[in-house]
């Protein structure tokens, strides 16, 4: 089936730290993989995506890599801001017969200390 | 941009009501979708529409039921609201099923209180 993991948080960062938050996947067919973040009282804003084997995502200095070989699409920031303190989810579409869905991980808290 | 609308921010009701939230996109997806979000359980798809007048079960439908009878909007219904159901409620849309690489967009959610 359809399924993403993520490392489980929160994680706790001081200011200019670097972030890596694991994903890995499992999918019928070929994904398109998404990065996620939710701020505090916010709905969810999409991050970044890759739909094939090899893209790098990129936004706001976070990047991701899609691996096919390893099935994962970890999250890294080289320096991270207290701004950046949010939930933050990965997320996996396949298209065809699944409707379009997205198949979401249960989402790493993170908090960046001034 | 994208707006999808969600009609309330915090929503209060009693054990038995029948709940009604709405959702409204501006951007003619043909998508939409209700989730539900708890700590420590992520979000969970309680049920889709990829069309109007369409809808497919997602993986928690129970309790449920939704209505979409025009493309724009797509109303999740609560039949009897049980305290179970006290939750964060997201809405989404997103194009077509068959472009696997279109990202969904989602409402500012609803936080849903049952007492």
């Amino acid at each position: 089936g359809n399924s993403v993991t993520q490392m489980e948080g929160p994680v706790t960062l001081s200011e200019e730290a670097f972030l890596t938050i694991n994903c890995t996947y499992t999918a019928t067919g070929y994904p398109s993989l998404f990065w996620y973040v939710q701020y505090p009282g916010e709905g969810l804003q999409l991050l970044l995506k890759a739909t094939k084997a090899d893209d790098k995502g990129s936004n706001k200095g976070f990047e991701a890599t899609y691996r096919k070989e390893t099935t994962s699409f970890h999250l890294e920031k080289g320096s991270v801001q207290v701004s950046d303190s949010a939930v933050y989810f990965c997320a996996l579409r396949v298209g065809g017969s699944t409707l379009g869905r997205l198949y979401f991980g249960r989402g790493t808290q993170l908090t960046v200390w001034p | 941009d994208v707006k999808v609308t969600q009609s309330s921010r915090y929503l209060v009701k009693r054990t038995g009501e029948k709940v009604f939230l709405e959702c409204v996109q501006d951007m003619d997806h043909e998508n939409m979708f209700w989730y539900r979000q708890d700590p420590g359980l992520g979000l969970r798809l309680i049920y889709f529409s990829y069309d109007v007048k369409m809808k497919e079960k997602g993986d928690i439908p129970e309790g449920y039921s939704v209505s979409r009878e025009k493309k724009e909007r797509f109303s999740l219904i609560l039949e009897s609201a049980s305290t179970n159901q006290t939750s964060m409620y997201l809405c989404a849309s997103s194009f077509q099923l068959s472009v696997s690489n279109q990202p969904q967009h989602f409402g500012d959610g609803t936080r849903l209180s049952i007492l």
